[in-house]
């Protein structure tokens, strides 16, 4: 069955940079798409980003572009998710989420399997 | 970028209660609708998509309705498990956007 495990906790300094990654197992790694999903202390959902590995190109939310870069290595089955200009509010628990398909242009797509999150804390 | 909300912030019920969770789009999704469960100190976890396909392993006591702008999730018979956060999420539009949460609690 497919597994998605992410990197341990990390605690960084505003202003500095976090990867975090997210290996795939039990399933074809390059035809999905697969997507970050962060969650700070107490609050909702808010997706940052994605990418098809066999496309290689990431799509990224607006409010993110410029510092998040999501990348995959094909030949490991993992993904990566690096988030520069840390700031405190970027404390949050980060998810790897990977969807069922590849979805229609201009569309988007749910999330079928998630890994167990990896919580960044950005403190001074 | 659509909008999702959710209603109420929080449900009170008994167990064995029906649950009735509410979300509005703030412009047609079709039926391009997610309902998530997530507990505490857990990942999110699949429960509905395409507004009413359970997705594999969920009980039946959870059903999805609903479509265009307004959709449904009901819990027929709260289990103890289920006393925990759930979300919607459109993934009709790019990017795909997430309701604030409802939280189910015991009564």
């Amino acid at each position: 069955q497919v597994q998605l495990v992410q990197s341990g906790a990390e605690v960084k300094k505003p202003g500095s940079s976090v990867r975090v990654s997210c290996m795939a197992s039990g399933g074809t790694f390059s035809t999905y798409d697969f997507n970050w999903v962060r969650q700070a202390p107490g609050q909702g959902l808010e997706w940052m980003g994605g990418i098809i590995p066999v496309f290689g190109n990431a799509k990224y939310a607006q409010k993110f572009q410029g510092r998040v870069t999501i990348t995959a290595d094909q030949s490991t089955s993992t993904a990566y998710m690096e988030l520069s200009g840390l700031r405190s509010e970027d404390t949050a628990v980060y998810y790897c989420a990977r969807s069922p398909g590849i979805a229609a242009a201009g569309k988007s797509y749910y999330f079928d399997h998630w890994g167990q999150g990896t919580l960044v804390t950005v403190s001074s | 970028e659509i909008v999702m909300t959710q209603s109420p912030a929080t449900l009170s019920v008994s167990p064995g209660e029906r649950a009735t969770l509410s979300c509005r789009a703030s412009q047609s999704v079709g039926r391009n609708l997610a309902w998530y469960l997530q507990q505490p100190g857990q990942a999110p976890r699949l429960l509905i998509f395409a507004a009413s396909t359970r997705a594999t392993g969920i009980p039946a006591r959870f059903s999805g309705s609903g479509s265009g702008t307004e959709f449904t999730l009901t819990i027929s018979s709260p289990q103890s498990e289920d006393f925990a956060v759930y979300y919607c999420q459109q993934y009709d539009n790019w990017p795909g956007t997430f309701g604030q949460g409802t939280k189910v609690e015991i009564k």
